[in-house]
């Protein structure tokens, strides 16, 4: 398997424009976390996702964030519009089950944002 | 709030000295454990897990984790560390309530120096 999947690896993008980062999940699983990395604020949970549903968003900073599982390999996160303190490393992880009870996350590559 | 911490924010040893980081974590109930680690400019790997059974827990590359649930602690700890161990490690817990959540602490930077 080539593990979790993650596109654009690179994003440099003007204050104001709207910003899609993806996300493959490895096959067979079925829980997928979104995170932010910054230097300030370390490593934040945006949102999670079970079976395609969102279990918890209390994470996303604001209405300019949105996440979506359109099928159960596959996800994105949006911003419209985006802004300069969204820059940041955005790390997806997925696992098997409900969450990632008894098994282990596994993350992707990750997408350095830089929004100018 | 419930939620995890890691006390140590920035380490710097010498190669061949010998690790502990600690991790505590303020979820009640029973509750799966992780540390993962982040070499430079790459993603975050596990390092090891605990689920249940024998709470010393051996890893990868020679590090090891305890549980001690009394404490609510469970601490990386490596005998000797390598240049090669600099990185940022993170501790992680998921608490068995509703969510099954993977909470993160704050992260530990290890500076190894050769």
């Amino acid at each position: 398997d080539a593990g979790v999947i993650q596109s654009p690896r690179h994003e440099v993008t003007e204050m104001g424009q709207e910003v899609t980062l993806r996300c493959k999940l490895i096959s067979g699983h079925n829980s997928l976390f979104w995170y932010r990395q910054t230097m300030m604020r370390g490593l934040e949970l945006l949102i999670y996702f079970n079976n395609n549903v969102p279990i918890d968003d209390s994470g996303m900073p604001e209405d300019r964030f949105s996440a979506k599982m359109p099928n159960a390999s596959f996800s994105t996160l949006k911003i419209q519009p985006s802004e300069p303190r969204d820059s940041a490393v955005y790390f997806c992880a997925s696992s098997r089950g409900q969450g990632a009870w008894n098994t282990e996350a596994f993350f992707g590559q990750g997408t350095r944002l830089t929004v100018v | 709030a419930q939620s995890v911490s890691q006390h140590n924010h920035h380490v710097i040893l010498s190669e061949a000295a010998s690790l502990e980081l600690g991790c505590n974590y303020s979820y009640g109930g029973t509750v799966n454990l992780f540390w993962y680690v982040q070499y430079p400019g790459q993603h975050l790997q596990l390092l090891l897990k605990y689920f249940s059974g024998d709470p010393l827990v051996k890893g990868i590359k020679g590090f090891e984790a305890e549980f001690i649930k009394s404490k609510f602690s469970f601490n990386l700890r490596k005998p000797s560390v390598q240049w090669s161990d600099t990185a940022e490690y993170f501790c992680a817990v998921i608490p068995n309530n509703a969510g099954n959540m993977l909470t993160f602490g704050g992260g530990t930077r290890l500076m190894v120096k050769p």
